[in-house]
């Protein structure tokens, strides 16, 4: 079993609506949790970065931790052609990054 | 913006030929990062320096993998010979430091092909 799990998708939404993506993991250590957006054919970007459970919020996007459940989740508001990419879940406990297989995301306009 | 910087973007190579991949990290970051995203995965550590010294290199094949950072600035990873599986993208990063807290930036990659 993988320590990070995520479901690759593909996800095709309307121009407008929310996107949800979630990710759980099994390592009790991993205390930081990020999201990383990764167009294709690029490097991941860093588009949220969390290090206690609940909600943080950037914009149109809102970052979810529970810790308890070990599952995080990253909601997109009002989603644009723009943000069709892949998005990543990583986390980590001291200093190595553990990342998920990554969700493909359309956004249709 | 400071960016991380990758070359080739693009590299097409042949089985058991060798192959060599450069980056250089953003200025000031003393750690840097060679990782490998197979396609439709995520990518996975291959190894990690700070400044000119290997932290981690528990998941790079030693066998045909080789990766420097002499001055501990810009670092080189080399694969000698090449192999059908070794076909990916190949991604550089490097933080500040190297504490849970320190962001890690990805430079575009080196997306290699073996035929």
């Amino acid at each position: 079993q993988k320590e990070v799990e995520q479901d690759p998708g593909p996800l095709s939404v309307p121009e407008g609506a929310i996107v949800s993506l979630n990710c759980t993991y099994s390592n009790s250590a991993f205390q930081y949790f990020m999201w990383y957006r990764q167009y294709s054919r690029k490097g991941p970007e860093l588009l949220m970065y969390t290090y206690s459970s609940g909600n943080k919020e950037d914009g149109r996007f809102t970052a979810q931790v529970d810790k308890s459940s070990k599952y995080i989740s990253l909601f997109i508001r009002d989603s644009q052609p723009s943000d069709s990419a892949t998005y990543l879940c990583a986390m980590k406990g001291d200093y190595k990054l553990s990342f998920g297989a990554g969700t493909t995301v359309t956004v249709r306009a | 913006e400071a960016e991380v910087a990758q070359s080739p973007r693009y590299k097409i190579t042949e089985k058991s030929q060798a192959v060599a991949f450069w980056c250089d990290p953003i200025s000031g970051h003393a750690t840097l990062y060679w990782y490998r995203q197979i396609l439709g995965q995520g990518p996975e550590l291959l190894v990690q320096f700070q400044d000119e010294s290997v932290v981690d290199d528990s998941q790079l094949p030693k066998d045909r993998f080789s990766a420097e950072r002499l001055k501990g600035v810009d670092s080189t990873l080399k694969i000698q010979p090449a192999e059908l599986g070794d076909s990916a993208m190949y991604l550089c990063a490097s933080s500040l430091r190297s504490f849970s807290t320190d962001t890690q930036y990805f430079g575009p990659g080196t997306r290699l092909t073996v035929l």
